[in-house]
């Protein structure tokens, strides 16, 4: 019963540098979201997608790519970070209609 | 979009009453959650109430939602040191908004005394 899992947990950059995240989930999800989560501020939505192939920007899309090519990964890419990518990444799945969106346990990222 | 907005701290003794209050903008939200964090932890679901309801009770915890005034709360019975965490306020888009998407508040800091 994994759920929702996140890859890696913890990663430190260099500004400059790219990396993807991975997000995979086992319960058939139709919908995937990222998040992201600063200090003292709420979860904000970077992207999303509603079905495999599918992908939509966010609050807050700038400098991150996502891409959706099998229905139970959802990858979240930067290109080149900058510190102000410095947080929390969440990936969260559901199903359509459902009330209940499921969460991974986070992936810390630091931009130095 | 959605504004949803939380008092962010939260002090109580061990054993008394916790209540955190949320308010959101969009009167269309058909679903609102309250989340728990722990230090360094995911997001847990604590429990969630259907936009019809004006109270949900389960266990320690009891949600009361005023539609009319778009104010959501959370309390929490005997209040216990294991309840110190963040929670945080969220929900769903209302009409016009992106499929299955949560609007989340700050988060509220609740530290519990012994």
């Amino acid at each position: 019963n994994a759920g929702v899992t996140q890859t890696p947990k913890f990663r430190v950059l260099k500004t400059g540098q790219s990396m993807t995240l991975l997000c995979a989930q086992d319960m058939n999800h139709e919908y995937m979201y990222w998040y992201r989560q600063d200090p003292g501020m709420g979860l904000r939505l970077i992207h999303y997608s509603v079905g495999e192939g599918t992908t939509a920007k966010g609050e807050v899309p700038d400098g991150y790519n996502v891409s959706r090519l099998k229905k139970q990964n959802f990858l979240l890419g930067l290109e080149s970070a900058a510190p102000s990518q410095t947080s929390v990444y969440f990936c969260a799945s559901m199903s359509p209609g459902a009330t209940e969106a499921f969460f991974g346990q986070g992936t810390r990222l630091t931009v130095v | 979009g959605e504004d949803v907005e939380q008092s962010l701290f939260l002090s109580v003794r061990e054993g008394d009453s916790s209540v955190i209050n949320c308010t959101y903008t969009d009167s269309s939200s058909t679903y609102l959650y309250w989340y728990k964090q722990e230090p360094g932890a995911g997001l847990q679901l604590l429990t969630y109430i259907f936009s019809n309801m004006d109270m949900k009770q389960d266990q320690r915890l009891t949600v009361l939602l005023n539609k009319k005034d778009k104010h959501l709360s959370l309390r929490i019975a005997d209040t216990q040191t294991g309840d110190s965490a963040i929670y945080f306020c969220a929900v769903s888009g209302g009409r016009g908004s992106t499929l299955g998407r949560l609007y989340f508040g700050r988060g509220t800091q609740l530290t519990v005394w012994p």
